[in-house]
């Protein structure tokens, strides 16, 4: 089945402990891309890959790192989080990043941080 | 810079009754439009996409949206709601490659 895996689905954690949030398509799309979802404020990109080794900002990537060594995998890096970070995380995928391409969601990741 | 407003957070109707989602852009040019549905502890999923052609767009579920030029609204319709459509509804729109804005969102809620 075609999809967008993310991990964990929950997650708790304290000010300043690093952690990863991990996401992994098998559809070998070429895109991918994080958001973060508040509310009142939509869905707001943070990092985005056009392919394997090329990653650029978003809308809202300070305090978080992404790297993309291998096609199907985009793991989103948190090193020293932030109660401000505290939200619902998406990674999505599209097979090359064109415009009328739609995108695939992951289930999402909540992140709290206290 | 592009931006996308939907009117009204919450929006609230009876089982069989119509759904009349807003969506209103600005943009000088031409834009692409779409509109996702996120269904609880779900990521989005796409219901249509505009991007060239008929006006009018049909979608998964029995919504369709239209592109109207002239008001730079996306309007998502359905004639009538069933219990299974309460989600929340994002609109969205891209010009380029890498760059889709998405709204704030609309939480829909059906009562029986």
């Amino acid at each position: 089945e075609a999809q967008v895996t993310q991990n964990p689905r929950y997650l708790i954690t304290v000010t300043g402990k690093k952690l990863t949030v991990t996401c992994s398509q098998n559809m070998n799309h070429e895109y991918m891309s994080w958001y973060r979802q508040d509310p009142g404020l939509g869905l707001r990109q943070i990092y985005y890959s056009m392919n394997v080794e090329v990653t650029d900002k978003g809308d809202v990537p300070e305090g978080y790192k992404v790297s993309r060594k291998e096609k199907r995998n985009f793991p989103l890096i948190l090193e020293s989080p932030s109660p401000n970070q505290t939200s619902l995380y998406f990674c999505a995928s599209s097979l090359s990043g064109r415009f009328n391409e739609k995108l695939f969601f992951g289930s999402g990741t909540q992140l709290s941080v206290l | 810079a592009q931006s996308v407003t939907q009117l009204g957070s919450h929006v609230s109707v009876s089982e069989g009754a119509l759904v009349l989602l807003r969506c209103n852009y600005s943009s000088s040019v031409p834009p692409y439009l779409f509109w996702y549905v996120q269904y609880p502890n779900q990521g989005l999923q796409l219901l249509l996409k505009y991007t060239t052609g008929a006006t009018l767009v049909k979608g998964i579920n029995g919504f369709e949206a239209e592109f109207k030029k002239s008001e730079t609204s996306f309007h998502l319709t359905k004639p009538s709601a069933h219990m299974s459509d309460a989600a929340e509804y994002f609109c969205a729109v891209t010009y380029n490659n890498n760059d889709m804005r998405f709204g704030a969102g609309t939480r829909l809620t059906v009562k029986p």
